[in-house]
């Protein structure tokens, strides 16, 4: 089967605060993943990617995220959020069709 | 911005109808994906076209149907409209073949179905 899941729904955080969102996947292939962002009212857009290579991948806007295999997760991290981070986080898993599988998605919300 | 536009924007429908929503690739990518994304979940995989064909579909029934055309547009037909065809509809589009390729959404045309 081929699933993502990402745990947590809404987080709130302040700003300045650390940021850590849970990926997990189901997938026998050959593993891309993704992490979109949706800004309020904005177009889906990539953050980062992981077709192979280094384990730990950075992205825009100070985001990176680590596979690690043994865990079949992709956490997507930032040291310190923004105001303007708060937005929608989307995980997704390249299928065996090629198309995008994807998390439910986070809400984040940060505190000025 | 994506380069990637559809339209309309939203769309109200009553139930048994049928309807047809554009989007428009940037030049050169010939690779479309569309998506359904219901209130409160991840965008759910309808199909891809590949240079005009059809190249890996979800699970979505047969009434769901596509169109990509040589100018990079592409067509999503829906026919005997379900309440449940409510939702969010994303077309993105890849500069390589299938898979190879970041995809880049457009922002979607909203549908309800009444």
């Amino acid at each position: 089967a081929q699933s993502v899941s990402q745990h947590n729904h809404h987080v709130i955080l302040s700003e300045a605060a650390s940021l850590e969102l849970g990926c997990n996947y189901s997938y026998g292939g050959t593993v891309n993943l993704f992490w979109y962002v949706q800004y309020p009212g904005q177009h889906l857009q990539l953050l980062l990617k992981y077709f192979s290579g280094d384990p730990l991948v950075k992205g825009i806007k100070g985001f990176e995220a680590e596979f690690i295999k043994s865990k079949f997760s992709f956490n997507l991290r930032k040291p310190s959020v923004q105001w303007s981070d708060t937005a929608e986080y989307f995980c997704a898993l390249l299928g065996s069709n090629y198309q995008l599988i994807w998390g439910a998605g986070t809400k984040l919300i940060i505190k000025p | 911005e994506t380069g990637v536009t559809q339209s309309p924007t939203h769309l109200i429908k009553t139930r048994g109808q049928q309807v047809t929503l554009r989007c428009s690739s940037q030049s050169g990518h010939n690779t479309v994906s569309w998506y359904q994304q219901a209130l409160g979940q991840g965008p759910q995989f309808i199909f891809q076209y590949y240079r005009e064909e059809e190249n890996g579909r979800g699970n979505f029934p047969p009434r769901f149907s596509g169109l990509q055309f040589p100018n990079y547009s592409s067509e999503l037909n829906v026919n005997a409209l379900e309440l449940d065809d409510s939702a969010l509809y994303l077309c993105a589009s890849s500069l390589g073949g299938p898979g190879t390729d970041t995809q880049y959404f457009g922002p979607g045309t909203r549908l309800t179905v009444l």
